[in-house]
């Protein structure tokens, strides 16, 4: 199985700061059909997750411009460039190119 | 507007069987890739089963040859059939479309004496 490992795990963060958060794949999750597909969530306390990003850097409708996604290979990062208070939560960055598709552990993310 | 909404869940002793339903709305269940994602209590994110726009279906190691994903196009519903239940299988089970983009609020299973 891909293992998806994050880091930190737990991240305190000032109101306006920028946060970042990283998610290494134990293979490459480039697929045969060119794409990486690499997610990346945010779950709310007491809510189901809402995807964020996908295929790496691509954004979902609605979500604000703050959040972004970078990467390749088996090297990811989530970038918040300034955090607001409805940011807290846990994020998980999630593989399927490859069966069985795999999260990572999740970071929560609090406000200091 | 897509929507998905679990049903099923429930308390259930170790050895049991439940099916977990999901009505979808707004998507056409069978044109799309969609999958159970389940949560144990204080836990990350397992994704259990998928099935593919050709009916292609996967399972993970922990539940295969227990749990069995289907759908039923004349209802736009995808269900999940749980066989032989665990403690361990103990969580809140989601459903989702495609690579995540969509998921139901969840249905709680809870297997214990």
């Amino acid at each position: 199985d891909v293992v998806m490992t994050q880091s930190p795990l737990s991240l305190p963060v000032t109101l306006g700061q920028p946060a970042s958060i990283s998610c290494r794949s134990s293979q490459s999750l480039v697929s045969g059909d060119g794409n990486t597909y690499l997610n990346w969530f945010q779950q709310r306390p007491g809510q189901s997750p809402g995807r964020l990003i996908y295929k790496v850097s691509n954004r979902d409708s609605g979500v604000p411009d703050r959040f972004s996604g970078s990467g390749s290979g088996t090297d990811f990062t989530l970038e918040i460039s300034r955090v607001e208070a409805e940011d807290v939560g846990i994020y998980y960055c999630m593989q399927h190119t490859h069966w069985p598709w795999t999260f990572g552990q999740g970071t929560r993310v609090e406000i200091e | 507007e897509v929507q998905l909404v679990e049903t099923g869940g429930g308390l259930i002793q170790p050895g049991g069987s439940l099916r977990l339903s999901c009505a979808a709305s707004g998507i056409t269940v069978s044109d799309n890739y969609m999958g159970w994602v389940r949560q144990a209590p204080g836990k990350g994110l397992e994704c259990v089963s998928v099935i593919t726009s050709s009916g292609s279906t996967f399972y993970a190691d922990s539940v295969k040859g227990r749990f069995t994903v289907s759908r039923d196009s004349s209802k736009n519903t995808l269900y999940l059939q749980m066989n032989s239940l665990r403690a361990e299988d103990t969580a809140v089970f989601h459903c989702f479309l495609g690579g995540g983009r969509y998921w139901g609020q969840g249905t709680l299973v809870t297997v214990s004496s």
